[in-house]
């Protein structure tokens, strides 16, 4: 089956800095990869998406990039504000998704 | 538009009774359904799934179930908890155009 796994498990930046967080995936046959942020005690909700046949896509300060061939991707978040402190999920699959363990967003003021 | 509800939202049980959540979906037909667990606040981990009444995946071997007795229906259960079973259990179900996953609001369960 499918292994994801994303680092790094914890990252504090100063509002305004870049994040990014990274994540492999093992099964080839994987076409779609998600991510997803978690506000304590609320919900997963996506942010943002990418497909095997695009390379990277953006949305505002949010972007992702794909490498099908490394098998790995990852989400840049621009700008950093305090409101975007939160975990957040990678996850690859097609028929199920397979979740990395998560990484702890803390944006300082 | 679609919604998605689970419940109860928060269960507090004894080691050995019986465990019952149940999650439904209204707003679309022939979901696929999900049940994850996400233990020590952190990673989801994929427990059951199903592409239909009667359906039933299981990901990993344990002492719970999964059951579809309606199309919009997913219940998940246990006939004698675990410690090891507490955890924030979450309902989702998959846009089939899109294969985005939408969450319930979650189930935190404490097993005592």
């Amino acid at each position: 089956g499918e292994n994801v796994e994303q680092h790094p498990s914890t990252l504090s930046v100063q509002e305004g800095d870049s994040a990014v967080i990274k994540c492999t995936y093992s099964d080839s046959a994987s076409n779609y990869f998600p991510w997803y942020k978690q506000e304590l005690g609320k919900r997963p909700q996506l942010i943002i998406d990418i497909r095997s046949n695009v390379g990277e896509k953006k949305d505002q300060r949010i972007a992702v990039t794909l490498n099908k061939t490394a098998k790995h991707f990852s989400l840049h978040i621009t700008e950093t504000q305090p409101e975007d402190s939160a975990v957040y999920f990678c996850a690859a699959g097609y028929s199920t998704l397979t979740f990395g363990k998560g990484t702890m967003l803390l944006v300082s003021p | 538009s679609q919604t998605i509800h689970q419940w109860p939202a928060t269960l507090v049980q004894p080691v050995g009774s019986p465990l019952s959540l149940e999650c439904t979906v209204e707003g679309t037909s022939n979901p696929n359904l999900y049940w994850y667990r996400q233990a020590a606040g952190r990673g989801l981990q994929l427990l059951f799934y199903s592409v239909g009444i009667g359906q039933i995946s299981s990901e990993v071997p344990q002492n719970l179930s999964a059951s579809r007795p309606q199309d919009r229906q997913f219940i998940l259960s246990s006939k004698k908890l675990l410690l090891s079973d507490s955890g924030f259990y979450l309902c989702a179900w998959a846009g089939l155009s899109t294969g985005e996953l939408f969450f319930g609001e979650g189930s935190r369960l404490t097993v005592l």
